[in-house]
């Protein structure tokens, strides 16, 4: 069973504009990830947060994590086309050190 | 550095029929997993292998098994194909399997059942 919810299911956006996507869980967690998969290929890992961290940042990405609401928001800033694709999260946690995939947020771009 | 393969990419199989997929990791990598996906399902864990042992499996039917290797490459089995059974399995490999441990995943193995 999924522990991650990503929501919206799907987004479309022009490029140059901020993507925002967000990540539900039910249990306590040690670690939450966030990976990107182009179109049926495999999964790029992005980032990953601790559940002691508040936000983190990668380049363009931005990662925030409330562990208070069991929540994480993934930004990207200044999107561009080629970040066509799915975007993941994967919690970690209960004893069990194997991520448990959401069902992805679709993203599209348009140049 | 090479990273994770997956051989083959693209499978044709027929109900009753059995599989067996590879994965190569990332050299240096001990342990590897296994994910199935499909558009119902989203992802999900089928089993993880580290020094040639099974190490956590996910809830999948007996007819899915794996083994891994002293190289660490690992393969997996499906036996007694089912429709169902149509997915992009996936190959990751870590260093240790360890919490936190990034996961670097190869392109899939796409299986379709006729």
């Amino acid at each position: 069973s999924q522990q991650g919810e990503e929501d919206p299911q799907a987004l479309s956006i022009q490029e140059g504009e901020n993507a925002t996507m967000n990540c539900s869980y039910k249990t306590s967690i040690n670690n939450l990830q966030w990976y990107r998969q182009n179109s049926g290929r495999g999964l790029v890992h992005l980032i990953l947060i601790r559940s002691n961290e508040r936000e983190k940042h990668s380049g363009r990405l931005r990662v925030t994590l409330d562990t208070s609401k069991k929540s994480s928001s993934l930004l990207i800033t200044a999107s561009r086309a080629a970040d066509t694709a799915s975007y993941f999260c994967a919690t970690e946690g209960g004893g069990s050190y194997i991520p448990t995939f959401g069902r992805g947020t679709s993203l599209i771009v348009h140049p | 550095k090479a990273g994770v393969t997956q051989t083959p990419r693209y499978l044709i199989k027929t109900r009753g029929q059995q599989v067996t997929l590879s994965c190569s990791p990332i050299s240096g990598h001990r342990s590897v997993s296994w994910y199935q996906q499909t558009p119902g399902q989203g992802l999900q864990f089928l089993f993880e292998y580290f020094s040639e042992t099974q190490r956590n499996k996910g809830n999948f039917p007996g007819r899915f098994s794996g083994r891994q290797f002293s190289n660490s490459r690992s393969e997996m089995n499906v036996s007694t194909l089912e429709l169902g059974d149509s997915a992009l399995y996936l190959c990751a490999s870590s260093l240790s399997g360890g919490a936190g441990d990034e996961q670097f995943f190869g392109p899939g193995t796409r299986l379709t059942v006729l």
